[in-house]
């Protein structure tokens, strides 16, 4: 497999619960992110990886956690989420350190939270 | 404060035709500008960039001018073709901003290419 693979694509949570969402590279970047798309919105950067250490967090509410094993994996855990956080969730990979290189985006999980 | 801005939501052309997508910035700071293709229930798909030492940037049908300037970006697509639907979002970043990890992404303008 190559490219940004997300997993899963689509997700329906309730309030209460508690999930995973699943991002691999297989680009040998150095820097992964997670981006949110809300309807009539820019995407929003929520957390930036470089080198497996957090560089970024975008004042993100705490419902939602990041995890970045090795600098192939990234996953963003959900709990307690709002209604309001259902939204495309978009995981991105690049070459890190800062350069001015091209972001290459997973296909996104569809988030619905009831 | 928007950084990034695409002022039109939405454009339609003919098939065959030019269709020309706008971004403007507000932060000088910025030295590196992308454009990426969105098309419905898949993520972003990166298309061609430019760096503001350029200020014109060509692959196949797609060009992007820069004019530093005026701090206006322009997506060129000649010859429009139906499969080039689908929503263009710009985004930018800089050297001193953190490069690709700090992308600042315009709203998306939706183009239709009517057969």
């Amino acid at each position: 497999e190559t490219g940004v693979t997300q997993t899963p694509r689509h997700l329906v949570m309730g309030m209460t619960n508690k999930k995973s969402l699943k991002c691999e590279q297989h680009l040998g970047h150095n820097a992964m992110y997670w981006y949110k798309q809300s309807a009539k919105k820019p995407l929003e950067l929520m957390f930036v990886y470089n080198f497996k250490e957090q560089t970024e967090n975008n004042s993100v509410p705490s419902r939602f956690s990041p995890e970045c094993p090795n600098s192939s994996h990234l996953f963003l855990h959900l709990h307690t989420l709002q209604p309001e956080d259902s939204a495309l969730y978009l995981c991105a990979s690049s070459q890190g350190g800062g350069m001015n290189t091209e972001a290459f985006f997973g296909q996104g999980t569809r988030l619905t939270v009831v | 404060d928007q950084q990034v801005k695409q002022n039109s939501p939405s454009l339609s052309v003919q098939e065959g035709r030019i269709s020309i997508l706008n971004c403007d910035y507000t932060n000088s700071m910025f030295d590196y500008f992308l454009w990426y293709k969105k098309y419905p229930a898949e993520g972003p798909t990166f298309l061609i960039s430019i760096s503001s030492i350029k200020d014109k940037n060509e692959d196949g049908r797609f060009t992007v001018f820069l004019n530093k300037s005026a701090k206006h970006l322009s997506l060129h697509i000649v010859p429009s073709q139906p499969g080039d639907s689908a929503v263009y979002f710009c985004a930018a970043t800089g050297s001193a901003q953190g490069g690709s990890e700090k992308l600042v992404f315009g709203k998306g303008t939706k183009l239709t290419v009517n057969p």
